[in-house]
């Protein structure tokens, strides 16, 4: 079975924080995604990586930057945590196939 | 926004009904997933269909394509409690190369026992 883990399931943080959160896949896949869900508006693609070092910003990557030094490894980072940045962050890895398998999410509360 | 949009928002069926729910997108696509998000946790891949399908089965699931009106449907035939949890579909458009997703907003179904 693909697994999917991600480093903290609840983090609280205070404005102006730097915050990382980390996500983890362990079937070799080429491809992860980073995603904010929010109420009412589903998931929105905050960056992807589609190759070790290589990374693209997705539809909603202001005040995030992402880091991929480890194929299996896939950090999106909080430069200075803002209220608005309060959500669930689920993190995506996909290999050749069209199904992306999903962690099990961070619920982000920014103070 | 090529967002998808899904239809309810929110169903609340008892055990032993069916359960529909329909997504429309507006680009052309590739394939069309339906994913499952238990409270509070990931999102758990259920079915793909692809563009030149119409429809699909597995389980108790029935997907339907319709590319000429841009929309699909998902049926769970005799709903259980375990079913309860939010529905979501995915699009790939033919316009993208990544394997990115675009997500609809999602429909909250409730199974009363």
């Amino acid at each position: 079975d693909v697994k999917v883990t991600q480093s903290s399931r609840y983090l609280v943080k205070r404005t102006g924080e730097k915050v990382f959160l980390e996500c983890v896949q362990d079937m070799d896949h080429e491809n992860m995604f980073w995603y904010r869900q929010d109420p009412g508006l589903g998931l929105r693609l905050i960056y992807f990586s589609y190759d070790v070092k290589m990374k693209e910003k997705g539809d909603i990557p202001e005040g995030y930057s992402v880091s991929r030094e480890k194929k299996e490894r896939f950090s999106l980072i909080l430069e200075s945590a803002s209220t608005n940045q309060t959500s669930m962050y689920l993190c995506a890895s996909r290999s050749s196939g069209e199904t992306q398998y999903f962690g099990p999410g961070t619920r982000l509360l920014v103070l | 926004s090529q967002q998808g949009e899904e239809d309810p928002q929110a169903l609340s069926i008892q055990e032993g009904e069916n359960a529909t729910m329909n997504c429309s997108y507006k680009t052309s696509i590739n394939n069309l997933q339906w994913y499952r998000q238990n409270s509070g946790r990931g999102l758990v891949h259920l079915i793909l269909i692809r563009s030149n399908e119409r429809e699909k089965h597995s389980g108790r699931l029935r997907v339907t394509l319709d590319t000429s009106k841009k929309s699909s449907s998902l049926l769970i035939t005799a709903s259980r409690a375990a079913d309860t949890a939010s529905y979501f579909c995915a699009t790939h458009f033919v316009t993208d190369s990544w394997g990115k997703l675009q997500f609809g907003a999602g429909t909250q179904v409730v199974v009363t026992p």
